[in-house]
């Protein structure tokens, strides 16, 4: 079964750091591009970064300076480090994987996490 | 790129049909998908490039339009279909989502 399991949410202050995990399992990770999306308590879905399978990376303005994404390929998991978080940072944060299908299409996400929360406060 | 959705609420009885809309404030040729939300879920893709399904997605589900519009439509609801449902647009960087509408049980 085709799976992602986020981990790593919780409770920090302003200013604080947190390490999202996302383990994947039942699919080729490293051959796929993989994202984080995130949603604010009752709000909508934001993208917060992307990284391809080749490695490179991109952020939403909003968390540029301040997040790091990463991947291990060798362990299947897509990591976010969370540096200087903010309070607008709380979120719902999912990983999600690109769609594979032919003829080939890039930046649609297919398989979504169940997301980990993060709330940022003092 | 900023994609806004109307109506914000839908009310509608099942076995109506929805018609839910997309704009684009630039063109965005026909990189637009959509998904569907439900409380406490992840979301779930339904179409990409603006009108294909994705695998699984029931038939009742199209998508239309080019551009600046898009169109979502469910052509005759069925209980579980009552959600909220957001257009993504994949043209360029940052990925952007419209606001979503919901749609919800009269």
């Amino acid at each position: 079964e085709v799976q992602l399991l986020e981990s790593g949410g919780g409770l920090v202050q302003p200013g604080g750091s947190l390490r999202l995990s996302c383990a994947a399992s039942g699919f080729a990770f490293s051959a796929n591009d993989m994202v984080w999306v995130r949603q604010a308590p009752e709000k909508g879905l934001e993208w917060v970064s992307a990284i391809s399978a080749s490695g490179g990376s991109t952020y939403a303005d909003s968390v540029k300076g301040r997040f790091t994404i990463s991947r291990d390929n060798s362990k299947n998991t897509l990591y976010l480090q969370m540096d200087s978080l903010r309070a607008d940072d709380t979120a719902i944060y999912y990983c999600a994987k690109e769609i594979v299908v032919v003829p080939p299409t890039h930046w649609y996400f297919d398989i979504w996490g169940r997301g980990t929360l993060v709330s940022v406060s003092a | 790129i900023v994609l806004t959705q109307s109506p914000a609420t839908l009310s509608l009885s099942p076995g109506e049909s929805a018609t839910l809309s997309c704009r684009a404030s630039q063109s965005v040729s026909r990189f637009l998908g959509w998904y569907q939300q439900k409380p406490g879920q992840a979301p779930r893709l339904l179409i990409y490039d603006a009108s294909n399904r994705a695998t699984g997605i029931p038939a009742r589900f199209s998508g239309s339009g080019s551009g600046t519009d898009f169109t979502l439509t469910i052509s005759s609801l069925e209980p579980e279909d009552f959600a909220v449902y957001y257009c993504q647009h994949r043209i360029n960087w940052p990925l952007t989502f419209g606001g979503g509408t919901k749609v919800e049980i009269k």
